[in-house]
């Protein structure tokens, strides 16, 4: 089965706080994609990665970076962190990119910025 | 651009009663369509998925048929029970490899006992 692991569950950061997320995908997968989940919002793609350093904006970019250093690795960071940011993030991966390719979830981190 | 509307929930039903999730989409061209539930506390995990027109995708007692003249893919089953309880989000991936998952707000159904 793959396994897509993310380093916490729940994380309380303070306004302004560097924060780092961390994913690992034990499947050899090329993509890696970095989610945040809301309310009444869906699932919204924040950034994605097709390739070990290689990264491409989603949809909500703004406030976050990513960086991929190793093909299973993918961190979210959030360079100062905001309250609008707390969230539930939401990594996945996958093999490849075409229509039919299913997205692996990993359990999520609840982050609360105070 | 693509699109996923699903109605919205909560959705709460007794045991064993009949479910339908409505999902409508809009899309170029033949997108694949699929259904994610999430459970309590978890990540999204896939449920079924469907590629082409007058596909049906099944798991768990589950089905979607992908009904293009009406650009649906309702998810029903035919009794649900009190572990179905969860999120279920309806999702869309256009053909293209550069197409990214769009995914729908997601309705959250209750099983009552």
């Amino acid at each position: 089965d793959v396994k897509v692991t993310q380093s916490s569950r729940y994380l309380v950061k303070r306004t302004g706080e560097k924060v780092f997320l961390e994913c690992v995908q034990d499947m050899d997968h090329e993509n890696m994609f970095w989610y945040r989940q809301d309310p009444g919002l869906g699932l919204r793609l924040i950034y994605f990665s097709y390739d070990v350093k290689m990264k491409e904006k989603g949809d909500i970019p703004e406030g976050y970076s990513v960086s991929r250093e190793k093909k299973e690795r993918f961190s979210l960071i959030l360079e100062s962190a905001s309250t609008n940011q707390t969230s539930m993030y939401l990594c996945a991966s996958s093999f490849g990119s075409g229509s039919t390719d299913t997205q692996y979830f990993g359990p999520g981190t609840r982050l609360t910025v105070l | 651009g693509d699109s996923v509307t699903q109605m919205e929930g909560p959705v709460t039903l007794s045991e064993e009663a009949f479910l339908t999730i409505n999902c409508t989409y809009t899309a170029t061209g033949y997108p694949s369509l699929f259904w994610y539930v999430q459970y309590p506390g978890e990540g999204l995990q896939l449920l079924l998925k469907a590629t082409k027109a007058d596909d049906k995708g099944s798991n768990k007692g589950f089905e979607a048929t992908y009904r293009k003249e009406t650009t649906s893919f309702h998810l029903e089953k035919g009794s649900v029970q009190v572990s179905d309880s969860a999120v279920y989000f309806c999702a869309l991936k256009g053909y293209s490899s550069a197409s990214k998952i769009i995914f729908g707000s997601g309705t959250r159904l209750s099983i009552r006992p």
